[in-house]
């Protein structure tokens, strides 16, 4: 598609369940972005891929949390045993490259309600 | 942690009208970012401005960098009600982070109104 899709757009769980949140990014960006909305706040950065290679997973708030990309292009981020506290939007982007001067195309994002 | 704050949280408008958008960093960046949210929606990129650099405009966009302030503006001119958002300044870091890896304020809540 021509831009960064996420599925779901809604996923309500309870608390205890094991959701899983995918992200389609724009064909052949090597670099991918999980980030975690609160409300009424910036986004913060859970993890980072360059192709299929996990990088940088120092924003994973706990070890129930895990992301994977295998073949360097959709990627999945799994929440186990989830808690009220993980309810926010996820938001997925890709890049082109890895350089520091990319912008970013972000998905719509993944609103997640614990319940 | 987040690494950018934006000032005002909140403003609001009249079609026609200027606003100006502040933001302030902490620590050494490459570059800095403008990002714009519509409500329920993904982040979209307005405007990159390197360190080196210290005005760029786009359309009625103009950015502003102060790297001796770590600071910088965005001002959108003759706003119209479509411009009715939050606004976003992003920073990477210079050294010691991921590269690529975005920092977020809390943002700006733009209104414009008719």
């Amino acid at each position: 598609g021509a831009g960064v899709s996420q599925s779901p757009r809604y996923k309500v769980a309870k608390r205890g369940q094991d959701v899983a949140l995918r992200c389609d990014p724009i064909s052949g960006h090597v670099s991918l972005f999980w980030y975690q909305q609160a409300l009424g706040q910036g986004p913060e950065f859970l993890t980072y891929f360059q192709n299929e290679a996990q990088l940088d997973k120092s924003g994973l708030p706990s070890d129930r949390f895990f992301a994977e990309r295998p073949e360097g292009s959709v990627s999945t981020l799994k929440i186990q045993r989830t808690q009220q506290e993980d309810s926010a939007v996820y938001l997925c982007a890709s890049s082109l490259d890895r350089g520091p001067s990319q912008p970013q195309h972000f998905g719509d994002g993944t609103r997640l309600s614990i319940l | 942690s987040q690494q950018g704050e934006e000032d005002p949280q909140a403003l609001s408008i009249q079609e026609g009208e200027n606003a100006t958008m502040n933001c302030s960093y902490k620590t050494s960046i490459n570059n800095l970012q403008w990002y714009r949210q519509n409500s329920g929606r993904g982040l979209v990129h307005l405007i990159l401005i390197r360190s080196n650099e210290r005005e760029k405009h786009s359309g009625r966009l103009r950015v502003t960098l102060d790297t001796s302030k770590k600071s910088s503006s965005l001002l959108i001119t003759a706003s119209r009600a479509a411009d009715t958002a939050s606004y976003f300044c992003a920073t990477d870091a210079e050294r010691g982070s991921t590269l690529g890896r975005l920092y977020f304020g809390r943002g700006t809540q733009l209104t414009v109104w008719p």
